[in-house]
């Protein structure tokens, strides 16, 4: 079965630039969240949809807003990017009252 | 304020000794807390997961204890190795809205 795939893994971008990442969950999940983290920095909830529908969300700018297919694939995009927006982005798929499971996480660096 | 905290914010212990992390937490209602190792760069992967009536469980070398009444909990590694050097994060599930609670994470260093 295959795990929580993310892409892509490495990604440079220029400030004001947008950016879209992509997480696809482990087949049968339907709940995908986005997790933001910084160096020394615990995970930061970003938003979590489920069945195409965001379900929680966390304190984030609009500037970070995402999607979810009828696969369960989901898509982050940060519009406008900061220097602070560097970090590790990791998606985690569930299914019904299970562990979350994550991908390898996307490594953003805004120059 | 759903909230969890965790303590030390990091730690370095000698190879082969034995180490306490600790967890409380301010979630309500509780559905279950969850205990995950992350190493440097990649996500991270689930050690232990306790509900409301368990009070201690066992994987491998880790053993995570759960005290519901005073909303705290414990991970001990026992005979420490090089390769649980990671982040250890606790995580409190809210019934009410399947949010997942997460704490900053101890970050803990073995030492040869």
């Amino acid at each position: 079965k295959a795990g929580v795939t993310q892409t892509p893994r490495y990604l440079i971008k220029t400030r004001g630039q947008q950016v879209t990442l992509s997480c696809s969950p482990i087949s049968g999940h339907r709940s995908v969240s986005w997790y933001q983290q910084t160096p020394g920095q615990g995970l930061q909830f970003l938003f979590e949809y489920f069945s195409e529908t965001q379900r929680n969300k966390g304190n984030f700018p609009g500037r970070f807003s995402g999607r979810q297919f009828s696969n369960s694939r989901s898509e982050m995009n940060v519009s406008t990017l900061e220097l602070g927006d560097s970090a590790l982005y990791l998606c985690a798929s569930r299914g019904i009252n299970t562990e979350a499971f994550f991908g390898q996480g996307t490594r953003l660096t805004v120059v | 304020k759903n909230q969890v905290e965790q303590s030390p914010q990091s730690l370095i212990i000698l190879e082969g000794k034995n180490c306490t992390l600790q967890c409380n937490y301010t979630v309500s209602p509780f559905s279950n807390l969850r205990w995950y190792k992350q190493d440097t760069g990649r996500g991270p992967v689930s050690l232990t997961i306790m509900t409301f009536s368990e009070n201690t469980k066992s994987n491998g070398r880790y053993t995570a204890t759960l005290d519901a009444d005073t909303k705290q909990s414990s991970l001990h590694i026992t005979a420490s190795q090089l390769s649980d050097s990671a982040s250890y994060i606790c995580v409190v599930s809210a019934d009410s809205n399947y949010q997942l609670i997460w704490g900053a994470g101890t970050k803990l260093i073995i030492k040869p």
